[in-house]
């Protein structure tokens, strides 16, 4: 079973902090890595899908940056909102399908 | 427009009893996929389909079953052999092998098993 790890678990900002939260994978076989978003009583939602070492994506105050030599990607919030609250995922593609992380839980306070 | 049902959102049943989860897209992807949340884990997955009537075990397919028999349809049985079945269950489809394209996640079932 591949181990895919998400930190911290969970997060509380104050409304126009920005914060960052890290994905960690096996460096080995590497086919891409994914960001979700999933809202309470939502379904989660595709926010990005990097497959090159090196990548770096971004939607208005998301980012996210790929390393896939040392196994990791970082997703960075910029002046987080509380409709940024949300918990997310980070998922490794292994060919056959995808093997989640536990997810970080953001909350951020008004 | 296109999507991927779930239902029921919310499932109660007698232990012992098997009940089968129901998930349908209208997205026209081959691929389906049945994973697992437990408090505190990730997503664990079941079982996997890439084509119709084919299917494979994922990393927890003891006490479950799957059929396949249309691209749209993707159930989920429960059977009284899952020693924990109270979880949340969540749906996905997607297309096969395309590492590029992402997962289109149904909103989940809560079963309760009493």
């Amino acid at each position: 079973i591949l181990n895919v790890e998400q930190s911290p678990q969970s997060l509380h900002v104050q409304e126009g902090d920005s914060t960052n939260f890290t994905c960690s994978f096996p460096s080995s076989n590497f086919y891409a890595l994914h960001w979700y978003r999933w809202e309470t009583a939502k379904s989660p939602k595709a926010l990005f899908v990097m497959t090159l070492n090196g990548d770096e994506k971004k939607k208005g105050r998301i980012s996210a940056t790929l390393n896939t030599k040392e196994g990791y990607s970082y997703l960075y919030i910029k002046g987080s909102q509380p409709e940024d609250s949300a918990t997310y995922l980070c998922a490794f593609y292994n060919n056959n399908d995808m093997r989640f992380g536990a997810g970080t839980r953001l909350t951020v306070k008004p | 427009d296109g999507g991927i049902t779930q239902s029921p959102k919310y499932l109660f049943r007698k232990e012992g009893q098997n009940v089968t989860l129901s998930c349908e897209q209208n997205l026209n992807h081959d691929a389906m996929y049945w994973y697992r949340q437990d408090p505190g884990q990730g997503l664990r997955l079941i079982y996997y389909s890439q084509i119709v009537n084919d299917f494979q075990k994922g990393d927890i397919a003891e006490g479950y079953s799957v059929s396949r028999e249309k691209k749209e349809s993707f159930p989920l049985t429960v059977t009284s052999a899952q020693k924990n079945p109270t979880a949340f269950y969540l749906c996905a489809s997607s297309i096969p092998y395309r590492v590029d394209y992402g997962y289109t996640f149904g909103s989940g079932t809560r079963l309760t098993v009493v």
